[in-house]
């Protein structure tokens, strides 16, 4: 069975400034996706990003960039220049028909 | 595009009562929808995969008599609790997706439903 471990319970960032979540994962497939959902204090999941295994190139959405390792299973999500507005909870997932996710990340955002 | 609705948002009920949760997909056709639950400050686990036209599948220790699944149309997914208990008490979260041409094994969140059993 596919695990997603997030070993970051909490982390905080100064407005402005770069910070990066971790995630790693376990798995014996070889096509998969993975994802990066937030979740601010609404509680509706939001899709950040989106990596798909087979791509060597990292996804990037904006501000939002990943680092994906996939022999070291790993991939982490770079925030840049953070907004107070990316406070929220983040979760990493593995994909594939159905999803798994880590146990979740809070972001501070500090002014 | 791809958006996903729940009904209701927020919902009490005494306790013994049986409580329907709606789950919409607004913009697209969703073959199969997603129910999941989340606890406060954890992660969302998943109850049932909902196909439509045909029986959900429910993860291992989630009592199928107890939340009944039923995805009748392409676009309607529903969450019944039977004879709920304060320990259902919880939000519920359903997805969908993806949407024809999108994102594939992309899912799509609707807002949850805040549950409480008195």
């Amino acid at each position: 069975a596919q695990t997603v471990t997030q070993s970051q319970p909490e982390m905080s960032v100064q407005e402005a400034e770069t910070v990066t979540l971790s995630c790693t994962y376990d798995t014996s497939e070889s096509d998969y996706y993975l994802f990066w959902y937030k979740q601010p204090p609404s509680r509706q999941m939001i899709l950040v990003i989106r990596q798909e295994a087979y791509k060597q190139q990292n996804a990037t959405e904006n501000r939002f960039s990943v680092n994906f390792q996939k022999a070291a299973k790993s991939f982490s999500l770079k925030i840049s220049d953070s907004q107070l507005g990316d406070a929220a909870m983040y979760f990493c997932a593995y994909g594939g028909n159905k999803l798994v996710f880590g146990a979740g990340t809070i972001l501070r955002v500090k002014s | 595009g791809a958006v996903v609705s729940q009904h209701p948002s927020w919902v009490i009920c005494k306790s013994g009562t049986s409580v329907k949760i709606e789950c919409r997909s607004l913009d697209f056709q969703a073959t199969t929808m997603f129910w999941y639950r989340q606890f406060p400050k954890q992660s969302l686990m998943l109850m049932a995969t909902s196909n439509e036209g045909s029986k959900a599948t429910y993860e291992q220790g989630v009592e199928k008599d107890k939340f009944l699944i039923n995805h009748a149309s392409l676009t309607l997914s529903t969450l019944t609790v039977t004879s709920a208990h304060p320990e259902d008490s919880s939000f519920y979260i359903c997805s969908a997706g993806p949407p024809s041409g999108g994102l594939t094994d992309t899912q799509y969140f609707g807002p949850g439903t805040r549950l409480t059993v008195l």
